[in-house]
């Protein structure tokens, strides 16, 4: 069973078009992640989901749009889609963060899904 | 920006050498991490180190924190093959404890 489930893995698309990227965790976590991974392997965070309540919201265009149903899915839609935009999407999770100094926060990654805009 | 610099870029040893790889991070940090990637597939956590901690070992790794300077060494003993793939460090800190990767060190075995 995957623990970290990401539809689609490849997603080929023309500029100006609306998509979408789900996910989805088995992992009973109550925090969700979108990260970002540039052509030169730059992972970089976008948002972050606790409970269905948005925690992290990055310095990102307004043009993506997470949603958080429920704790075990986080899916991201992207409106208008630019040439930059091709990337590696990553959903991740992790149990609520670890309160304290030393906050443990391991996370659990999907295999990624692939957006080329043409 | 990216809070973490990783330093090789790009390793390449032999089969049973060991891989040395540095990280260095700007600001406090509550723990530091490492994470591996093979090519074409997600992250996966390996390690991590308490701000408290100086050095920790798990298996075949080895990781070293200076929070003084503001780094941290993951060393892989007696490589093999299968290690090949990207490693990046990952610091959490501020008030919501989020991730903040590195720029990776691509290291290649070479059989």
């Amino acid at each position: 069973d995957t623990a970290v489930s990401q539809t689609p893995k490849y997603l080929v698309t023309q500029m100006g078009n609306d998509k979408s990227i789900k996910c989805e965790q088995n992992l009973g976590h109550d925090t969700m992640y979108w990260y970002k991974q540039d052509s030169k392997k730059f992972l970089k965070i976008m948002f972050s989901y606790n409970n269905k309540e948005l925690i992290i919201n990055e310095t990102v265009p307004n043009r993506f749009s997470p949603k958080s149903p429920d704790k075990a899915h986080l899916n991201l839609h992207i409106n208008s889609l630019e040439l930059g935009d091709s990337a590696v999407y990553f959903c991740a999770s992790s149990p609520t963060p670890g309160q304290g100094v030393f906050g443990a926060n391991v996370l659990t990654f999907g295999a990624g899904s692939r957006l080329t805009v043409l | 920006s990216q809070q973490g610099e990783e330093d090789p870029q790009a390793l390449s040893i032999q089969e049973g050498e060991n891989a040395t790889m540095n990280c260095s991070y700007k600001t406090s940090i509550n723990n530091l991490q490492w994470y591996r990637q093979n090519s074409g597939r997600g992250l996966v956590h390996l390690i991590l180190i308490r701000s408290n901690e100086r050095e920790k070992h798990s298996g075949r790794l080895r990781v070293t924190l200076d929070t003084s300077k503001k780094s941290s060494s993951l060393l892989i003993t007696a490589s093999r093959a299968a290690d090949t793939a990207s490693y990046f460090c990952a610091t959490v800190g501020g008030a919501t404890n989020k991730l903040i990767f590195g720029t990776g060190t691509l290291l290649a075995v070479q059989p």
